[in-house]
């Protein structure tokens, strides 16, 4: 069973660069057609993909965001890891991380398994 | 950039079916996935590749994808099953989620 659980400082302040890790579980992040995701939802609102790493290590960034983002494989630990450079309140939310599979260069999306989620507020 | 819409909300009577839709462009020639989102806890995968239940998920969850319109089916709705419905797809290299439809099962 396969399992992921995000961790990181629940409160940054503005302008300064988030940094959330999700271990897994269960399985190696190096192996398989699998999509490492980062997902974000402000409270009470929708889903919002923020980028995801293959298992090769190529990468993917939502458009709105992809100035500011950078996320990475760590094969040894096997984690994977997000960062947000230059956060406003905006960025307030609950970040998720999750599996999701597909082929190199397509995605089937299909986040079959979610970490349970860590909230980071944004704020002075 | 490509967009997926549902509507905000939909409700059903108990035993009823409901129908939740995602439009979006050409959305028929790609996969969608569904996720059930209950408050406070993670989403969970209901629906991938347009049609496929993953295990665990009764057999009153069915999906349907053609055209510019993908549709979730809850047949015999139960009360549990009240929660937020997510539609997502993957376009351009992006993974996009519809915003959100709220099942209220009255």
């Amino acid at each position: 069973q396969v399992q992921l659980q995000e961790s990181g400082p629940g409160l940054v302040k503005p302008s300064q660069t988030l940094s959330l890790t999700c271990t897994v579980s269960g399985g190696s992040i190096s192996s398989g057609n699998y999509y490492w995701s980062w997902i974000r939802q402000p409270a009470g609102k929708g889903l919002e993909w923020v980028g995801h790493i293959y298992t090769s290590g190529s990468t993917n960034y939502n458009p709105s965001l992809k100035s500011r983002v950078t996320i990475s494989l760590d094969t040894s630990k096997n984690q994977f890891s997000l960062k947000l450079s230059s956060v406003t309140a905006a960025d307030t939310a609950v970040y998720y991380c999750a599996r999701g599979s597909g082929l190199r260069g397509y995605s089937y999306g299909q986040f079959d398994y979610w970490g349970q989620g860590t909230l980071v507020t944004v704020s002075s | 950039s490509y967009e997926l819409t549902q509507p905000p909300s939909v409700s059903v009577s108990p035993g009823q079916t409901a129908s939740i839709t995602c439009s979006g462009d050409k959305l028929g020639d790609k996969y969608a996935c569904w996720y059930q989102q209950k408050p406070g806890q993670s989403p969970v995968l209901v629906i991938y590749q347009d049609s496929r239940r993953p295990s665990g998920i009764p057999e009153r969850f069915s999906g349907s994808n053609s055209g510019n319109t993908a549709t979730l089916t809850i047949s015999g709705t139960q009360a549990t099953d009240e929660a937020d419905y997510y539609c997502q797809a993957w376009d351009s290299s992006t993974e996009v989620f519809g915003g959100g439809t709220k099942l209220t099962v009255l």
